[in-house]
């Protein structure tokens, strides 16, 4: 069964500063791996996917994600935040060799840039 | 493009009472998914069309849902009779393609107050 895992519920980083959002996932065969945005009000937005090839993969708005297999981790990063990053942050994995196109989400982790 | 949009964006009924809410996914899009978030937890995959045809409905709690997409265009998500446990956002998604990379569209969900 695929699972994934968002260890922090909250993060908060000041302005200016790097930030992670950390993901671990398991699935019983290769991964496809998403993060999604949610800002108040709002859907989910779509930020980046790891499918094959380089593992560090670059998204909307500067953020980066490695994928590591032997760690089995998709973090999210940004080299410096801003205050408008501030939201709810969702990774997500699907199983590329099991049929079956439906997302496998963590809990969140909401995001808190400050001024 | 316009994006996926959901109907209502609020719903406040009794126990007991039906509610049906509704996805509009992007034109052109014949997957589409629908997902529930109950109570601050993780997003959980409900079920998905291809087109009209339910293609895996595995997610759907019991059922009082009951989730339609005649003609191949929106889609429905009713659930009759409500009881407090459906409290939640209901989010609809929609994808280009068959394949497990590509991405979900989300919409802005719809938030349900079972009372």
């Amino acid at each position: 069964a695929q699972s994934v895992a968002q260890p922090e519920d909250q993060v908060n980083v000041a302005e200016g500063n790097p930030l992670t959002v950390k993901c671990t996932y398991s699935v019983s065969g290769n991964p496809y791996l998403f993060w999604y945005v949610q800002y108040p009000n709002r859907g989910l937005q779509f930020l980046l996917k790891y499918i094959t090839g380089d593992n560090l993969v670059k998204g909307s708005y500067g953020f980066e994600a490695e994928f590591n297999k032997s760690q089995t981790s998709f973090h999210l990063k940004k080299p410096s935040a801003l205050v408008s990053d501030s939201a709810l942050y969702f990774c997500a994995v699907r199983d590329r060799d099991n049929y079956g196109q439906n997302f496998v989400f963590g809990p969140g982790t909401r995001l808190s840039v400050l001024p | 493009e316009a994006g996926v949009t959901q109907f209502p964006s609020h719903s406040v009924i009794e126990k007991g009472q039906t509610v049906t809410l509704r996805c509009d996914p992007i034109s052109g899009h014949d997957n589409l998914y629908w997902y529930r978030r109950v109570m601050g937890k993780e997003i959980k995959f409900l079920l998905h069309f291809v087109k009209e045809s339910k293609q895996d409905e595995s997610g759907m709690p019991n059922n009082r849902f009951l989730a339609e997409r005649t003609g191949g265009t929106y889609s429905t998500l009713k659930v009759q009779p409500a009881e407090l446990e459906d409290s939640g956002v209901y989010f609809c998604a929609s994808s280009r393609g068959p394949g497990s990379s590509y991405e979900q569209y989300f919409g802005p969900g719809t938030r349900l107050t079972v009372t």
